[in-house]
């Protein structure tokens, strides 16, 4: 089945600084969506991407299909940023289905 | 109005018991999911229903058994709960099968003692 590696597994940040987290995929993409997983464990939408890029407020996301990557990328980082970020994919070959990476953890500090 | 709901959120019960977990979406959607997270808090894909009809069903225990008794409810029944089975299981949906956005519900987190 296809490989879904993210990037760093943890992170450590400054409130205020600025992140990229990196999501490499195995075979080509239909679906790529990136998850957030608050402390209270709710997966929380933030992109649907696979393929171009995406900007919302102060996250925005890249996919780059050909290439097989997607990018999240976190600007002004925030204490509320914390918690546990997901890439997931659905391959071309029609599975129906989400594939998850182990996930980024981010910790943001004050 | 939440989009898609679970009952309950949290269930503790004890070795060999038998239990339910239900998912509601009010989105409209066809298909449906269930996910389980293990305490490394890995995802993985359990089952998949899309208009009352299972297309997925991966290398799980048949001691797990979903229902979809509409379009819009999934619910999961597990029989002779086992230490393993510890874990947050998630409902999902979306409009369709294949290439369109999945939605989560906020997981039902089970602990078997």
């Amino acid at each position: 089945g296809i490989q879904v590696e993210q990037s760093p597994p943890d992170l450590i940040l400054q409130e205020g600084a600025n992140s990229t987290l990196r999501c490499n995929f195995s075979d080509s993409v239909n679906n790529l969506q990136w998850f957030h997983q608050n402390p209270w464990g709710q997966l929380i939408n933030l992109f649907y991407i696979p393929s171009g890029t995406k900007q919302n407020g102060r996250l925005s996301a890249t996919t780059v299909a050909t290439e097989r990557y997607s990018l999240l990328y976190i600007s002004s980082s925030q204490t509320t940023d914390s918690g546990v970020y997901f890439c997931a994919v659905e391959t071309g070959a029609g599975s129906y289905q989400l594939t998850f990476g182990k996930g980024t953890k981010l910790s943001v500090i004050p | 109005d939440t989009a898609v709901s679970q009952t309950p959120k949290y269930l503790v019960t004890q070795m060999g018991n038998d239990k339910s977990i239900k998912c509601e979406q009010n989105l409209g959607h066809d298909t449906m999911y269930w996910y389980k997270q293990d305490s490394k808090k890995f995802l993985k894909i359990m089952f998949s229903y899309n208009n009352k009809e299972l297309i997925i069903n991966e290398t799980v225990p048949n001691r797990f058994s979903p229902k979809s008794p509409d379009k819009a409810h999934l619910n999961l029944h597990i029989n002779s709960l086992e230490l393993g089975d510890s874990a947050v299981y998630f409902c999902a949906s979306s409009r369709a099968r294949s290439s369109y956005e999945q939605y989560f519900g906020p997981g039902t987190r089970l602990t078997v003692t």
